[in-house]
């Protein structure tokens, strides 16, 4: 299935590094989000993204930075991580950010190690 | 408390087995509620909506019970293939895109 892809698939970084997860819908949605997933914790949101504007932030530390350039595409921009952060990140897409929002699809994920 | 909570598991049943998870939710101002299945080292997968009717698809059963905040997920004659982790997930409030997911459960289905 590639309706919701993510690159990289697998990022180590150290805590000094600048990287950037892409995640890409080709499901003609207008929402998509963000989320975190940690050993043992259950999914978290981070970012909404409604037709490119940015509707949620869910307590997200600034050292995480996103970037909705159109529709179709979404970017998590990482800098000055904690090992903590070390987890899945997790992309999804929905038709729209309201009520068709309940229904949503997720990217493979990128497994971030931060050493 | 937790928002949404599960027990983690695992359940172990075997192959045919009749099997059941329980899901609370803190939140009585939440809308809409989900069961998503999750494959080890894979993303979440939309399994079902549940309403307060209670549904069906197949071998599996919804049932929701607004008044005590509980949700519940029945899987009948289970198979290897429903080995996962199922996630118990609410809507926050009316927004339909805030999803709140519980921690999972671990099913393990064994010949």
């Amino acid at each position: 299935e590639t309706g919701v892809t993510q690159t990289p698939r697998h990022l180590v970084m150290g805590m000094t590094n600048k990287k950037s997860l892409k995640c890409e819908q080709h499901l003609g949605h207008n929402a998509m989000y963000w989320y975190k997933q940690s050993a043992k914790k259950p999914l978290e949101l981070m970012f909404v993204y409604s037709l490119e504007e940015r509707v949620e932030n869910n307590s997200v530390p600034s050292r995480f930075s996103p970037e909705c350039p159109n529709s179709s595409h979404l970017f998590l921009h990482l800098h000055t991580l904690q090992p903590e952060d070390s987890a899945l990140y997790l992309c999804a897409s929905s038709q729209d950010a309201g009520l068709a929002g309940v229904k949503q699809f997720f990217g493979p994920g990128t497994r971030l190690t931060v050493l | 408390r937790k928002e949404v909570e599960q027990d983690p598991g695992p359940f172990n049943v075997p192959e045919g087995a009749t099997v059941a998870f329980n899901c609370t939710y803190s939140n009585s101002a939440s809308q809409s509620f989900f069961w998503y299945r999750q494959d080890c080292r894979k993303e979440p997968k939309l399994l079902m909506s549940v309403y307060s009717s209670g549904n069906e698809d197949g071998r599996f059963t919804a049932q929701l019970n607004r008044a005590s905040q509980y949700i519940s997920l029945l899987i009948r004659d289970s198979k290897l293939s429903d080995s996962a982790t199922y996630l118990c997930v609410v809507t926050r409030n009316n927004a339909g895109n805030m999803l709140t997911f519980g921690g999972g459960t671990r099913l393990m289905v064994k010949p």
